[in-house]
Formats: C-alpha cells, sequence, structure tokens
C-alpha cells in the first residue's frame, strides 16, 4: 500500500487554468505538507496542516489554496496558473508534527506541473 | 534557522563504505540532525536523525561530532540504488519546517 499518494502524477495545463492535486495519506498522521520543488531542485515548504488546521504558510500567493477536509487528506487548488508554477509538488505527511523535531516526514512521489 | 554546508557532489565504489559529511557550526542546542534522500524521480526519503548521540537503523549510521557542530551519516555499504541528492537538514525543536538546502549528489560507481 503506497503511504502517501497524489494524483495526478502529471499535470499539463494552458496558463490561466485553475487545477487542483490531491494527496491522501493512509499512515494515520496528524500532520500534513506541501512542498514545491523548483527547476534548479530546491525544495521549499509551501503549507502544512494539523488536524484540519493550518498551522504553516510560507508567503504563497493567494492563488494556491490547500484544503483538508480531513486529517488523511491535504487537497491543493491553484487559481490561474502561470508560467512560474511549473514545478513538482510534493506531499508529506508526519506523526504529531514537526514540533517535537524527532518524526520523520514521508512523501509521495510528486505532481509534475507543466503550464504551456 | 541554522544552516548546513555540505559538498555539492561525491562519488564512491559499490560496495564500499560511504561517508558524507554536514557543517553545522551554528547549530543549537534544541536542534535536532536530519538526513534524508531523494533518489531520482522521487520524494524525499527520511533516512535518519539524531540529537547528540551516534545513531543506527537499517538504513544507515549518523556519527554526530562532540560538539555537535558536524555530523556524518555513514552508508556501511554503498549499492547503486544509493544514488541520491542527501540532505542533512536542522529542524528546531520550536519550528516546524524542512528546510532543504542544496544537499550532496552521491554517485555509486559499479
Amino acid at each position: 500500500d503506497t503511504a502517501v499518494s497524489q494524483t495526478p502524477k502529471y499535470l499539463v495545463t494552458q496558463m490561466g487554468n485553475d487545477k487542483s492535486i490531491k494527496c491522501e495519506q493512509n499512515l494515520g498522521h496528524d500532520t500534513m505538507y506541501w512542498y514545491k520543488q523548483d527547476s534548479k531542485k530546491f525544495l521549499k515548504i509551501m503549507f502544512s496542516y494539523n488536524n484540519k488546521e493550518l498551522i504553516i504558510n510560507e508567503t504563497v500567493p493567494n492563488r494556491f489554496s490547500p484544503k483538508s477536509p480531513d486529517k488523511a487528506h491535504l487537497n491543493l487548488h491553484i487559481n490561474s496558473l502561470e508560467l512560474g508554477d511549473s514545478a513538482v509538488y510534493f506531499c508529506a505527511s508526519s506523526q504529531e508534527g514537526p514540533a517535537y523535531s524527532n518524526q520523520p516526514q514521508h512523501f509521495g512521489d510528486g505532481t509534475r506541473l507543466s503550464i504551456l | 534557522d541554522a544552516k548546513t554546508t555540505q559538498p555539492n557532489s561525491m562519488e564512491s565504489n559499490e560496495e564500499e563504505p560511504v561517508h558524507l559529511p554536514c557543517n553545522h557550526s551554528t547549530i543549537s542546542g534544541t536542534d535536532y540532525i536530519h538526513w534524508y534522500r531523494q533518489l531520482p524521480s522521487q520524494g524525499p526519503e527520511y533516512v535518519i536523525h539524531g540529537l547528540t548521540s551516534n545513531v543506527n537503523n537499517r538504513m544507515a549510521s549518523l556519527a554526530i561530532a562532540e560538539d555537535r557542530k558536524s555530523s556524518t551519516l555513514i552508508l556501511h555499504r554503498a549499492t547503486l540504488r544509493d544514488a541520491a541528492v542527501y540532505y542533512c537538514i536542522l529542524i528546531d525543536f520550536g519550528n516546524e519546517k524542512l528546510t532543504f538546502g542544496t544537499g550532496t549528489r552521491l554517485t555509486i560507481i559499479p
């Protein structure tokens, strides 16, 4: 069973469109995250949710809106896509939140978003 | 956030041990040292973490200097599947995010 699964794996769309990426974890974890990895391979956190509550929002444009219907799911909706949004987006989860500093994060395999 | 410094790249022969260094001279007393790796076309994967004492698990060992200003990830017997980018990350007890640097790209030579 895949622990953290993201759909779709690949997403190709045109500038200006609205798209969503879904993430589900079956690990029973309390905290979920979204990271963005750009073309230079830098990985940067975007959001984190703990038990459906937003706890980290890292200077991300308002066009990006995470939604957590329950603690096993954290979806990412992006409005008015721009060329600079092309990247790989990774979802992750951890138990009890990283504030305890000893709980590893488990990552999905990423969604490769390409904007034409 | 306390910073880490890693070599950009390293090479190692298959079936030999690999020592991946990380410097973190500004580490604070509450910073944990975490290592993750990212294989090609995959998400990051947790490897190991520690605070003060050396740590071992099925994947690797973590050797932490006595002053905690540096650490070394040890892969005891490298395989081709260990070729990846390895990230050394400090996580403060009061902070809540992984801050990835540029990591070390490890190449395994058959």
